[in-house]
């Protein structure tokens, strides 16, 4: 059974580089895609973005400029980059394994809190 | 402000069933499929509904969704206390290249 864990910093100043982690266990994501998706306090879900297996990419229009996915070499850490944080990029954010539009977000991780502020 | 438009609240009685809506327009609902998840406070959001109307192992055959045009709906027969949680709409939309979620519905058994 796959898991996913998200991790990183849960506080990061305005203008700075967040970096979060999703790391995956109990096997892999398979030929599939890695999404990772966000919910600002009160709000809904917004995609942010996904990495497939293969390491193409593809990115919310809304956050393209600032977002970067990438993978390390065991296929395993998945990284978020998301530049010039502001506090409306306070959020909880997820990863989760997308298996495309055929079948959804079928696992995801618990989330981690990220709050932008000085 | 989300793509996809959720009423923010629903409730029902334990038995009730509970209808929740999503509407959308041509570029998502309206060319592809919609999916439905199940977010409990403090939680992983959990994939309720896939393809419409489809049903993933484990999720009770009380939950059933549907799609008519640029809409969709989620229902919940024989409501549970269990059932009370946030539920968000999802699809593609092929104009943004990206999928697009409603803002959620939170369903409150009274």
């Amino acid at each position: 059974q796959v898991q996913l864990q998200e991790s990183g910093p849960g506080l990061v100043k305005p203008s700075e580089t967040l970096s979060l982690t999703c790391s995956v266990s109990g096997g892999s994501i398979g030929s599939y895609y890695l999404s990772w998706i966000r919910q600002p306090p009160g709000k809904g879900l917004e995609w942010i973005g996904y990495m497939y297996y293969s390491g193409s990419t593809n990115y919310n229009p809304s956050l393209k400029s600032r977002v970067t996915i990438s993978v390390d070499a065991s296929k395993r850490h998945f990284s978020l980059k998301l530049s010039a944080v502001t506090a409306a990029d306070t959020a909880v954010y997820y990863c989760a394994r997308d298996r495309t539009t055929l079948m959804g977000m079928d696992v995801w991780g618990q989330g981690t809190t990220v709050t932008v502020s000085s | 402000q989300s793509v996809l438009t959720q009423p923010p609240s629903a409730s029902g009685t334990p038995g009730q069933r509970v209808t929740i809506s999503c509407s959308g327009d041509s570029s998502n609902i309206g060319s592809n499929y919609v999916f439905w998840y199940q977010h409990l406070p403090g939680a992983a959001p959990k994939l309720l509904i896939y393809r419409i109307s489809q049903r993933p192992s484990g999720v009770p055959d009380r939950f059933s969704g549907s799609k008519s045009g640029t809409s969709a709906s989620l229902a919940i027969s024989g409501l549970r206390s269990e059932d009370e949680a946030d539920y968000y709409c999802a699809s593609w939309d092929d104009s943004l290249s990206g999928w697009v979620f409603g803002g959620g519905t939170k369903v409150t058994v009274l």
